[in-house]
């Protein structure tokens, strides 16, 4: 069965600084990957998807992730950490022929000043 | 744009009562999916329905019942709720394209926030 872990279920970051969210996933077959963030109280929001086109994927409000398939990894990075970002972030899979998604445990994001 | 509509937002309900959360798809989306997300933990897949028929079923308790209408609405019904059963239960919609359900994006509502007390 395909899953995802998400290394660190909180990361501080400094306003300004580079953002990294670590996921690695593990699957027999090619995956689709997604990235999804959620506000306090609030729904789950794409923020950018992998679905077997290119490699470097780049989503909404800056930013992006890369698909390594050498490092079963699908991380997700910003260069410059906003206080806005700061909200849980959730990596998830799913695999050819099922439409379920599987998540990860999911990071909060701090940014300080 | 229009988004996915769950009703109610907010429901509190006392232990072996029953629930029936709603869910309106974003329009010409005709794949629902149900999840459940526990105070702190990541949103588990109960169950999916495609053009009305049941496409896939996960961590669904056999309390728990759903069904999709012709007008691609959803309904989640649950009976004889335990305090286990608090947690927030997302619908979300996916327009199919082809067969590849699995690469498109499920669009998220804002959840129904149950309460069981």
């Amino acid at each position: 069965a395909q899953s995802v872990t998400q290394l660190g279920s909180h990361v501080s970051v400094s306003e300004g600084a580079l953002v990294l969210l670590r996921c690695n996933y593990s699957s027999s077959v090619p995956p689709y990957l997604f990235w999804y963030v959620q506000y306090p109280n609030q729904g789950l929001q794409l923020l950018l998807k992998y679905t077997s086109a290119a490699t470097l994927v780049k989503g909404i409000n800056g930013f992006e992730a890369e698909f390594k398939k050498s490092e079963t990894s699908f991380h997700l990075t910003k260069p410059s950490a906003h206080m806005s970002d700061a909200a849980e972030y959730f990596c998830a899979v799913t695999v050819g022929g099922g439409n379920k998604l599987t998540f990860g445990t999911g990071t909060q994001l701090k940014v300080e000043l | 744009a229009a988004g996915v509509i769950q009703s109610p937002r907010h429901l509190i309900k006392e232990k072996r009562e029953t629930a029936t959360l709603k869910c309106y798809p974003i329009p010409r989306h005709d794949t629902v999916y149900w999840y459940q997300q526990g105070p702190g933990q990541d949103p588990q897949f109960l169950i999916s329905f495609y053009e009305k028929m049941q496409s896939d079923k996960g961590s669904i308790p056999d309390r728990f019942s759903a069904q999709q209408f012709s007008d691609y609405h959803s309904e989640l019904n649950m009976s004889s709720l335990e305090l286990g059963d608090s947690a927030l239960y997302f619908c979300a919609s996916s327009p199919t394209v082809g067969l590849a359900l699995s690469r498109e994006t499920q669009y998220f509502g804002p959840g129904t926030r149950l309460l069981v007390l």
